[in-house]
């Protein structure tokens, strides 16, 4: 199973609107709404801020959105913040035929 | 609120195997798949594979099949994952994780080269 496809670095200014984007296949992205999305500040354990392609978690600020287009998921975030400084991974069921999971490489989210 | 707790650091030498351990509360332990994703220095995260705790099933990435176990303890809510033959590359912190949705803090696993 190859990993999702992500850009590796992604930047904008406070205020600004910025997406990441999520490449996977027909088998993977898809097929399936079973796209999360997870941040994660150096030296932490990862959080999820979107799941099933475009539902936030509890507590997660609704200037996160996420959506998807055929093979393609993205991730929206608007009215950049400092804090969203991070890396941003996203991860995709990939199939009832093994039942994997399988990750995008990462994006590093730099906030200028 | 949901906790899964993971020891800190284990060193192994090249060839040996390591058993991670994730104690669950805040949930009932049988209702939710526990994942197992790592994360080597520097770089993303790797899916590793699932258990279900309910009925002990479990679903392996293909490049850990044959080296990979993940059992489970349901009177003690832990779940482990056991990673054999061991070698530099599998240097990683290994984290635990309920339904993909809340996270241990991971366990660095440490082969020397």
């Amino acid at each position: 199973q190859s990993a999702l496809t992500q850009p590796a670095s992604v930047s904008g200014s406070p205020g600004q609107s910025i997406t990441i984007s999520c490449t996977g296949t027909s088998s993977d992205v898809g097929s399936y709404d079973l796209v999360s999305w997870f941040q994660q500040h150096p030296g932490k354990a990862p959080k999820l801020m979107i799941f099933q392609v475009s539902k936030r978690p509890s507590g997660v600020s609704n200037r996160f959105s996420g959506s998807k287009s055929g093979n393609t998921a993205s991730l929206t975030i608007s009215g950049l913040q400092a804090e969203d400084e991070a890396d941003y991974y996203c991860c995709s069921f990939a199939g009832t035929t093994t039942f994997n999971w399988v990750f995008g490489g990462g994006t590093k989210l730099t906030v200028l | 609120q949901v906790q899964l707790v993971q020891p800190g650091a284990e060193v192994k030498k090249p060839g040996a195997s390591v058993k991670v351990s994730c104690r669950a509360s805040g949930y009932t332990f049988t209702s939710s798949y526990m994942h197992w994703v790592r994360q080597a220095p520097g770089q993303g995260l790797e899916w590793m594979g699932m258990i279900n705790p309910s009925d002990g099933n479990t679903r392996y990435a293909q490049k850990f099949q044959g080296r990979i176990t993940m059992t489970r303890d349901t009177s003690t809510s832990t779940g482990y994952m056991e990673l054999s033959s061991l070698r530099s590359e599998d240097t990683a912190l290994y984290y635990c994780t309920r339904d993909l949705t809340d996270w241990g803090q991971g366990t660095l696993v440490t082969v020397p080269s």
